[in-house]
């Protein structure tokens, strides 16, 4: 198992435009959470799936935001009509159920908008 | 709602050297979990060690240990023999250990650490 992979790790694009992040989690992980990095700050909770059901949203998602996680395995993070400020790093984390469990990181991938 | 606090923005150690990060968080919960995360240049987020607020031991990894204070909601990482490879931003985290939480981490904003040959 090579651990949890984000794609892209860079992405540029235009203010005003769609982009989709995946993250692949350890394969016999059913917790997956995003959270969001921004310059000088800690990582900030996005969302959280247990298997394939979206259990927890934070604040931070607003309408233009939306996750998915068919069949429990992948996710995938879209932003709608991308803003200046939405760009940063998005993290994913994977880990097994429980909170004594440790969440295992992707490298990230880092949103950069035009 | 639970906050993460970190008051040093950066540090510096000497190789071999040992160095401690503060980390004092906020929360009326009695069963949580604490964690120090690595994050190096341009990698990923590894865990450094955590804490179970119900043992009073200070945990250990290798040259990583604690300490933890929980009347005082304090948690400070001690490095010791500092070495190049340890220079990173350091991130202290709370998790709520409740039944039914979602389990994410609250972050603190992180210390960034430099070591000095």
């Amino acid at each position: 198992d090579t651990g949890v992979s984000q794609d892209p790790r860079h992405k540029i694009t235009k203010r005003g435009q769609n982009v989709t992040f995946r993250c692949d989690p350890i394969s016999e992980h059913n917790r997956l959470y995003w959270y969001r990095q921004t310059l000088g700050q800690g990582p900030e909770f996005l969302t959280y799936f247990q298997n394939e059901a979206q259990l927890e949203k934070s604040r931070l998602l607003s309408d233009r935001f939306s996750a998915e996680r068919p069949k429990g395995s992948f996710s995938t993070l879209e932003i709608q009509r991308t803003e200046q400020g939405d760009s940063a790093m998005y993290l994913c984390a994977s880990s097994l159920a429980g909170n004594d469990q440790p969440q295992h990181f992707g490298d990230g991938t880092r949103l950069s908008i035009l | 709602a639970q906050t993460v606090t970190q008051s040093q923005p950066e540090m510096s150690v000497q190789e071999a050297e040992t160095v401690t990060l503060s980390c004092t968080y906020d929360t009326s919960e009695s069963d949580y979990y604490l964690f120090w995360y690595k994050q190096p240049p341009s990698r990923q987020m590894i865990l450094v060690i955590r804490q179970e607020a119900y043992k009073q031991q200070n945990a250990t990894e290798n040259r990583f240990s604690v300490n933890f204070q929980k009347a005082a909601k304090s948690f400070s990482l001690k490095i010791s023999d500092s070495q190049l490879g340890d220079a990173a931003m350091y991130f202290c985290a709370y998790r709520s250990a409740l039944r039914g939480s979602q389990g994410n981490l609250i972050f603190g904003k992180g210390t960034k650490l430099s070591v000095k040959p």
